[in-house]
């Protein structure tokens, strides 16, 4: 399986304001992904991360919220934009090899918004 | 939207004792995976099963897909107090391109 990082690992923030999260794998992986967790809840996809090209985003989410850059294989970000208290959750980043196998989780950052 | 539901939502058992959870869905899938989470922590893989498979096995973990009910469930056997956990069912359905679509979860406590 893939070593994947995430930074920060868990941060305040006031609402208005704008986090990056980053997501890094030491390998080359084909699918990457970003999920959120509200709390006491399960995990819901937000999009997928495409390489060279605009994220494919779920119904509910959208590009001017939640931009994706993904500018290689082993790397991407998700910006949490003019962040609201509804949007304190766990970030969590995913890869896969393709669609037919495992796809692997970071440890997540805990976004807290006051 | 939720593609699986999981039942029990939460499961209380002693230690050493068997746990089983259970998970639908509602479309066609490659395959099914189950996740464990700690506390709001990272999500680690258990095991994944494909479409075309019925049963399979990992350690202490029992995994069966039943494709024309849209069901699979996982067995711990033994379990111990480091189970405790919540479990997730994640779908991969047919055709989306890989992403995973994630059941409710069970919250499984073991007591020592």
């Amino acid at each position: 399986s893939a070593v994947i990082s995430q930074k920060p690992s868990r941060d305040i923030c006031q609402r208005g304001t704008s986090l990056t999260i980053q997501c890094q794998v030491d390998s080359q992986v084909t699918m990457m992904f970003w999920y959120r967790q509200q709390p006491g809840q399960s995990l819901t996809l937000i999009a997928t991360a495409n390489q060279g090209s605009e994220a494919t985003y779920e119904s509910g989410f959208v590009i001017d919220k939640f931009p994706i850059s993904r500018p290689n294989l082993t790397f991407s970000t998700l910006t949490v934009s003019n962040m609201s208290p509804e949007d304190s959750s766990i970030y969590l980043c995913s890869v896969g090899r393709d669609r037919y196998n495992e796809q692997f989780f970071g440890p997540g950052t805990r976004l807290t918004v006051l | 939207s939720q593609q699986g539901e999981e039942d029990p939502q939460a499961l209380s058992i002693q230690e050493g004792e068997n746990a089983t959870m259970n998970c639908s869905y509602k479309t066609s899938i490659n395959n099914l995976q189950w996740y464990r989470q700690n506390s709001g922590r990272g999500l680690v893989h258990l095991i994944l099963i494909r479409s075309n498979e019925r049963e399979k096995h990992s350690g202490r973990l029992r995994v069966t897909l039943d494709t024309s009910k849209k069901s699979s469930s996982l067995l711990i056997t033994a379990s111990r107090a480091a189970d405790t956990a919540s479990y997730f069912c994640a779908t991969a359905p047919y055709n989306q391109g890989g992403k995973l679509i994630f059941g409710q979860g069970t919250e499984l406590s073991v007591k020592p």
